[in-house]
């Protein structure tokens, strides 16, 4: 099955423990994106990747971090988590950059840090 | 001015009625326009992706579009409560320097039984 898998689908952390978001695609999509989501403000972009070794930051990046070493991973990297990145995470892929097709989203993870 | 707008709601219909939802968007170089169905707490899930100026049917859902006008519709046909949902509106603006879909924050929809 198609799909973009995400993991964990729910982290409670503390403030300032460095934790990693995995996300997957069997699809052998070329672009990656990771959006948070919270009540009021929508879907807003992290970072995004058009291909292998090629990032670059959305609309609200900081304290976050990508990497894109292999074509089917794009893992998000909090390294000191703070109160306000409690959210709802979406990693999403998309057969290109051109976004022709729109996004494929993963299943979301709920992250709470305290 | 947002990029893409759409009424928060409640829109609420009754069971087997006609959900109309709307949206415009401010980039008339605007090329592919998607329409998403959000559950409380779960992913976006693409429903449907229109490109031309017209109508394009896919079961019991319309999408609409009007480029001149800078909109887009989404008709649901025979509503039920399980419709009910957030229905976000996409933008892919096809700016050089913006690869992103632009979302509008979602009507939300309610379907009474």
């Amino acid at each position: 099955e198609a799909q973009v898998t995400q993991n964990p689908r729910y982290l409670i952390t503390v403030t300032g423990k460095k934790l990693t978001v995995t996300c997957s695609q069997n699809m052998n999509h070329e672009y990656m994106s990771w959006y948070r989501q919270d009540p009021g403000l929508g879907l807003r972009q992290i970072y995004y990747s058009m291909n292998v070794e090629v990032t670059d930051k959305g609309d609200v990046p900081e304290g976050y971090k990508v990497s894109r070493k292999e074509k089917r991973n794009f893992p998000l990297i909090l390294e000191s988590p703070s109160p306000n990145q409690t959210s709802l995470y979406f990693c999403a892929s998309s057969l290109s950059g051109q976004l022709t097709y729109g996004y494929t989203f993963g299943s979301g993870t709920r992250l709470t840090v305290v | 001015q947002k990029e893409v707008e759409q009424n928060s709601g409640p829109l609420s219909v009754p069971e087997g009625a006609i959900a109309s939802l709307n949206c415009t968007y401010s980039d008339r170089v605007s090329q592919s326009f998607f329409w998403y169905r959000q559950y409380s707490g779960k992913s976006p899930e693409l429903i449907m992706s229109i490109y031309s100026n017209g109508d394009k049917e896919d079961g019991r859902f319309t999408a609409q579009l009007n480029k001149a006008s800078q909109y887009v519709s989404l008709l649901i046909r025979d509503s039920q409560p399980s419709d009910s949902a957030t229905y976000l509106c996409a933008v892919n603006p096809r700016m050089d320097s913006s690869y992103k879909l632009i979302f509008g924050s979602g009507t939300r929809l309610l379907v009474r039984p």
